[in-house]
This record gives structure tokens, C-alpha cells and sequence, in this order.
């Protein structure tokens, strides 16, 4: 079965910290994609990244940069020189590579809720 | 390019209540999802279809609960009659393609169900 650990329930930064948002996840296929979501106060799921199981290159962008490790199924994310927009719950989130029936659905972690304060 | 919309953004309702809510998803794209967003927990899926089919609703509680997406554009889930434990944010999003080929989803803002 598939599965997806955020163990950071919340945290809680001063703005300009950097910050590091874990993720784990349980599979069983060879194949594979990993994604972050945010999701602002305001509700909406915004996305973020999408890795496939074949890229472990890890990946920067502006204040952004994720850190995918398959020796340890983890897939981290994090944000430096935080800032208050920054506030949010943020999703790392599974998806096989096949297709049909349901296969192909996202499998979502609980989201770790970051409070960045001024 | 306009988003997923959904409306209404909040509902309360008194259990027992029937209620919907409508989605219409990026224009173009073919796969539709309907997910269940519980307090403090991610999104679950609870029925995908591609065009005007059904593909998955194996989490979708058949019992009170049924989707339509007639057309194949916007869609509407309907709870009837509502219970306590159907509080929650119902998420829609949408993919383009049915192929495994567009990978990224795309979600609206969600209705947030009240139900007392």
C-alpha cells in the first residue's frame, strides 16, 4: 500500500529562518511521482513540485529547494530565508505511474502547517 | 486562464439536510476529481472521472453521496441526507488529458461544509 508521513504537524519560525519540511513515503512501485502542494489560508491547493522516481537530481527554485533521497524514501522540502507569506500548510503527496482504475491517484500526507512570524 | 471554480465557497447545513456542491474545471481539461479534505488531514479522493465516465469511486460512500458529470465539463457532488461526520472542505480539481502523460492536478478553492 502506498503512504505518505508529514511527522511535523506544525512549526513555527521567525521570518528569514530557514526551514526544513520532512517527507516519507511508502511504496511499492519502482515508478513513481512525488509532489508539494501549499495550501494558503485561503483554501486553494497550489502546485508546487512534481519529482518522478527516476530524477533524484535535487531541485532550486528562488527560496525553494527539495531534496529527494530514494535510499530513504524521503522527499524534503525547504524554504530559506523564510517570509510571512510563506504561512501555510504545505502537502507532500504520492502518485504511481500507472494508470486506470486507481491507479494514478494522489495519495496526500496529514500536511505540516508553517507559521512563519515577523 | 480561469482556475477550477467551485461554489458556494461555505455551506451549513442541519443534518438529515440534502446539500451539492458544483464544480467546473479548467477549460480543456478531461479529468475531473472530487476529494474530501478532513480537518487537520490531507485531501481523499472520493471519485475521479475521465470525460463523462466514472472511472474510480471506490471511496465515494454510495449510500449518501453521488457525483454527476453529464457533459463532460462541470460536475456536481450531492450529499443526501447529510450526517455530522460530513463536515469538511470538498476539494474539485481537474487534469488535462486522461492519460497518464499530464500529471499535474489542479484545484479549486473547495466548499467548506458545515453541517450541525
Amino acid at each position: 500500500a502506498q503512504k505518505v508521513t508529514q511527522a511535523q504537524t506544525e512549526i513555527s519560525v521567525v521570518e528569514k529562518e530557514d526551514v526544513t519540511l520532512d517527507c516519507v513515503y511508502e511504496t511499492r512501485d519502482t515508478t513513481y511521482y512525488l509532489f508539494w502542494y501549499k495550501q494558503p489560508p485561503s483554501g486553494e491547493l497550489v502546485f508546487l513540485i512534481r519529482r518522478n522516481s527516476f530524477d533524484e537530481q535535487n531541485e532550486i527554485s528562488g527560496r525553494y529547494s527539495w531534496n529527494f533521497q530514494k535510499s530513504t524514501s524521503s522527499f524534503n522540502f525547504t524554504i530559506t530565508a523564510s517570509q510571512v507569506v510563506d504561512s501555510a500548510v504545505y502537502f507532500c503527496a504520492l502518485r504511481d505511474m500507472n494508470y486506470g482504475g486507481s491507479q494514478g491517484n494522489l495519495i496526500f500526507g496529514k500536511g505540516t502547517k508553517l507559521s512563519v512570524k515577523p | 486562464e480561469a482556475g477550477v471554480v467551485q461554489s458556494p465557497r461555505y455551506k451549513i447545513i442541519e443534518k438529515k439536510q440534502p446539500v451539492a456542491f458544483w464544480c467546473n474545471p479548467i477549460s480543456g481539461h478531461n479529468t475531473l476529481y472530487w476529494y474530501r479534505q478532513n480537518l487537520g488531514q490531507g485531501p481523499e479522493l472520493l471519485i475521479r472521472y475521465e470525460n463523462e465516465e466514472a472511472v474510480d469511486d471506490s471511496q465515494l460512500p454510495k449510500d449518501r453521496f453521488s457525483a454527476e458529470r453529464l457533459k463532460g465539463v462541470d460536475s456536481t457532488l450531492k450529499i443526501q441526507p447529510a450526517e455530522l461526520g460530513d463536515s469538511a472542505v470538498y476539494l474539485c480539481a481537474s487534469r488535462a488529458g486522461t492519460s497518464g502523460r499530464s500529471i499535474e492536478q489542479f484545484f479549486g478553492p473547495g466548499t467548506r461544509l458545515t453541517v450541525l
